[in-house]
């Protein structure tokens, strides 16, 4: 069974740096798109770019471009969403899935991860 | 890239009919046949149920059905189902700059 298993949730204060991650297992790692989708409290759903483990090819939503890092690393199966600076404007929830091909539909989902920025 | 249009809400008696559209331009959901819907329950991750205009993953009832006209993808539920109340979302590739976009969402209601 494909699945994706992301990281618990996290409360921070703005400034600060975050990593999360997006574990998959039941399948070959490197073979298919990883994909991030935020949604902010109460909000809709936003992609905000998609990562190929295989080569590291990421591209980001223009709207996310400047302010996230997509990065995975093959060897533990496992894909990471990056912030330097966190803003309390990022307090949302943030899921990974899979997208089996460029262009693709998202599935399966990770549980989702929240993220709190508040001073 | 604006977002895809869907209704806010729609609604429908348990058996009935309902179905959701999802308005896009030439450069999204009019330009590719790459439109999916998602199903998302309260506090849930959301849930493939269409992907590629039409097609069902393996488990989704087929009382879930998708199509597409020009520029509107829609989502139809038929035979509308308790378990259905549900937040909806249409997805549409949009190239090779934006890649995707995601509709606002429809909220179902099952009265």
């Amino acid at each position: 069974e494909v699945q994706l298993v992301q990281s618990g949730a996290e409360v921070k204060k703005p400034g600060e740096s975050l990593k999360i991650s997006c574990k998959g297992s039941g399948y070959i790692f490197t073979n298919y798109w990883i994909g991030w989708v935020r949604q902010m409290p109460g909000k809709g759903l936003e992609w905000m770019g998609i990562i190929y483990p295989g080569d590291s090819d990421t591209k980001y939503s223009p709207s996310f471009e400047d302010q996230v890092t997509i990065s995975a690393d093959s060897s533990i199966s496992t894909a990471y969403l990056q912030w330097y600076s966190l803003q309390a404007s990022d307090t949302a929830i943030y899921y990974c899935a899979t997208v089996p091909a460029r262009g693709g539909w998202f599935d399966p989902w990770g549980q989702g991860t929240l993220v709190t920025v508040s001073s | 890239q604006s977002a895809l249009t869907q209704p806010r809400s729609v609604s429908g008696s348990p058996g009935q009919s309902v179905t959701i559209s999802c308005s896009g331009t030439s450069s999204d959901a009019g330009g590719y046949n790459y439109v999916s819907w998602y199903q998302q329950h309260p506090g849930k991750a959301p849930k493939l149920m269409i992907y590629d205009v039409t097609k069902r993953p393996s488990g989704v009832p087929d009382r879930f059905s998708g199509s597409k006209s020009g520029n509107t993808a829609s989502l139809t539920i038929s035979g509308l189902q308790a378990e259905d109340e549900a937040d909806y979302y249409c997805c549409s590739y949009a190239g090779s700059y934006t890649f995707y976009v995601f509709g606002t969402g429809t909220k179902v209601t099952v009265l």
